[in-house]
């Protein structure tokens, strides 16, 4: 069964930063395009990037174009989110999701459980 | 950027209700649309996708239509789980979701 578990979120002041990770197991991971969403406290969905299957693509939301990094492993099946120069608009559950088809852009049919990222002095 | 835009933002409904949730794109997407549900603390569930098509394990009470740049999430009999937020992501070109539509007791 497809499983995916965030970890690395916390408390960190504005300017710091946090590295998030994703593990995933259960599917071929190397074959899959993976994303990060994010969602602020009692607000909806954002989504905040995306990394294709071999890591050679990779895309943003513009608020975090410059700050954020994704990046994956795919020797351990991981997925990371490197999160420099926090605001405290970035405070929200971050969640991993796998695309449903393998090497294209497509909806997701699996994400993980979240981490909670504060951003706050 | 194609915004998606969700209408209504909150639903109240009856158990046995049918319901009808409308997402509309600011330019033409096809039908790369999904439709999710979200209860709170927890991870969104994929219900549709490519606009109508019924993922795995869904109740048949689910239903999506549309393309270009209307479309719509059809509950046909409102059941007690059904309460929570729903959200269309498009993914044509990059990823965008409306801003959820939650489904309450009325």
């Amino acid at each position: 069964q497809v499983q995916l578990v965030e970890s690395g979120g916390g408390v960190v002041q504005p300017g710091r930063s946090l590295r998030l990770s994703c593990a995933a197991s259960g599917f071929t991971f190397s074959d899959y395009g993976m994303h990060w969403v994010r969602q602020a406290p009692g607000k909806g969905l954002e989504w905040v990037a995306v990394i294709s299957y071999d890591g050679s693509n990779k895309y943003y939301v513009d608020s975090v174009k410059g700050r954020f990094t994704i990046s994956r492993d795919n020797s351990k099946n991981t997925l990371y989110l490197q999160m420099n120069s926090l605001r405290g608009e970035d405070t929200a559950v971050y969640y991993c999701a796998k695309e449903q088809q393998p090497r294209g852009s497509w909806n997701y049919d699996y994400w993980g459980q979240g981490t909670l990222v504060t951003v706050s002095s | 950027d194609i915004q998606m835009t969700q209408s209504p933002s909150t639903l109240s409904a009856s158990v046995g209700d049918r319901v009808t949730i409308t997402c509309r794109a600011s330019q033409t997407i096809s039908s790369w649309l999904a439709w999710y549900q979200q209860k709170p603390g927890k991870a969104p569930n994929l219900l549709i996708y490519k606009a109508s098509s019924l993922e795995s394990g869904v109740p048949s009470r689910f239903s999506g239509s549309g393309s270009g740049t209307e479309f719509t999430l059809t509950i046909s009999s409102l059941q007690p789980d059904d309460f929570a937020t729903y959200y269309c992501q498009q993914y044509n070109s990059y990823w965008t979701f409306g801003q959820g539509t939650k489904v309450e007791i009325k």
